[in-house]
This record gives C-alpha cells, sequence and structure tokens, in this order.
C-alpha cells in the first residue's frame, strides 16, 4: 500500500510562477524525502528533511513538514522549464534498512 | 564514477518464461533496493538488501526473488513471468551513514 497521498496528482503552470505539492503519510516517520523523475528515467534525490525539522531550503526548494499533520509540502520558486518532471514525495521510518514508501508523485509542467 | 547501472534497458518476455534484472553500483554503498513502477503509481518495493550478505522482502515481493552476489551487484530474478509484472523496474543503492537513494534508469519489462 502506498504511504504518500499526493496532491494535486498533475500541476501545469507558466514558466516564472510557483509550483507548491503536497505529500500526506500514514505512519510515523524519520525522514521525509522528495525525489524528481523526468520522463523515462530514474529518480533523483532533492532533498530530506527529518522528523525533528519543520522547514529546509536548498536554491528554489523549500520543503515544510508538520508530522501533526502527517503532511508535507515542496514549494519550487521561479519555476522554470526544465523543473518539467514529476515529483515524488518518500518516508523513512525508524528503522536503518533505508526502505522507502513513496507516494504516487505530482507530475509538474512548466510551459515556457 | 557510473553510478547504478541496469541491464538490461528494454526487454520482453512471454508468459512463463523466466530472466533475470541486473544492477551494479560502483560507489561503494551498503544497502541495495529494487522497485517497481507502474503507470501513474510511485514505486513499490520489491526486495531490499540493508548490507552484503543480507536481503528482505519488500511490499510485493510474490513472483520474485533476488541475489545480493557481492557488494557491488544486486539481481531480480522472475522465474515465471505473468502479465501482472509488466512494469519498470528500478534498482537503487545508498551509503550507510546516509539516507539518500541512487537510482539506476530503469529496466522497461512487458511480459505477452
Amino acid at each position: 500500500s502506498q504511504q504518500g497521498e499526493e496532491d494535486p496528482q498533475a500541476l501545469s503552470i507558466q514558466e516564472g510562477e510557483n509550483a507548491t505539492m503536497n505529500c500526506s503519510y500514514k505512519t510515523s516517520i524519520n525522514n521525509l524525502q522528495w525525489y524528481r523523475q523526468n520522463s523515462g528515467r530514474g529518480l533523483v534525490h532533492l532533498i530530506l528533511i527529518r522528523s525533528n525539522e519543520r522547514e529546509k531550503h536548498s536554491g528554489r526548494l523549500r520543503v515544510t513538514l508538520d508530522t501533526s499533520k502527517k503532511s508535507s509540502s515542496l514549494l519550487i520558486t521561479a519555476s522554470r522549464a526544465a523543473d518539467t518532471a514529476s515529483y515524488f514525495c518518500a518516508t523513512s521510518g525508524s528503522s536503518n534498512t533505508g526502505k522507502l514508501i513513496f507516494g504516487q508523485g505530482t507530475t509538474l509542467q512548466v510551459k515556457p | 564514477n557510473a553510478g547504478v547501472t541496469q541491464t538490461p534497458k528494454f526487454q520482453v518476455l512471454k508468459t512463463g518464461q523466466s530472466m533475470t534484472l541486473q544492477c551494479a553500483q560502483d560507489m561503494n554503498h551498503n544497502s541495495m533496493y529494487w522497485y517497481r513502477q507502474d503507470p501513474g503509481m510511485g514505486l513499490r518495493l520489491i526486495y531490499y538488501s540493508a548490507s552484503e550478505g543480507t536481503t528482505d522482502k519488500g511490499e510485493v515481493p510474490n513472483g520474485y526473488n533476488v541475489s545480493r552476489l557481492n557488494k557491488r551487484e544486486f539481481s531480480l530474478r522472475l522465474e515465471s513471468a505473468a502479465p501482472s509484472q509488466t512494469s519498470v523496474y528500478f534498482c537503487a543503492s545508498k551509503p550507510g551513514q546516509y539516507h539518500e537513494q541512487y537510482f539506476g534508469p530503469g529496466t522497461r519489462l512487458t511480459v505477452t
């Protein structure tokens, strides 16, 4: 079963706009990660936020985590056509196996 | 570094045939993972190997077997392929002390 539910499933914006995608999960976590997948390619790690963190930044990316609501959001500011991809959240539990449970993803299209 | 490599890139099987998907990483990572991705869905964990010499079932292990041949290589075997195993298969690896996973480019498998 999927841990995460992502919202929206698809998002289309103009270049320069901000894109926000949300992820909800069901069980307690050690950390939550966001990955990007370009069409026909493997996943690339974007950012990780630990369960004791509330916000994290990396370049044009901003991630928030609300453990009380079991939810996270990924904000991409000043989007570019190259940001067109699918974005997945993934949660890691307390074990040290590194197992990840992925959400279903948000497909982002940035129009030039 | 080549990162995580997977062979083959594409494969078509008939129902009942067997095959092995190969994965290798040259980053000296301890943990390796096999996922499948079905259309419109996130990734689901099939099997993982937290360290050399160990393997464990993930969320969807039925119909698959794995071998952690050495630290570099982790193979996935379909003994008797079924149409329900039509999917894109991704291998990933993770260094011991960090959380993010590094993904291969995927194998697109069709079972007719």
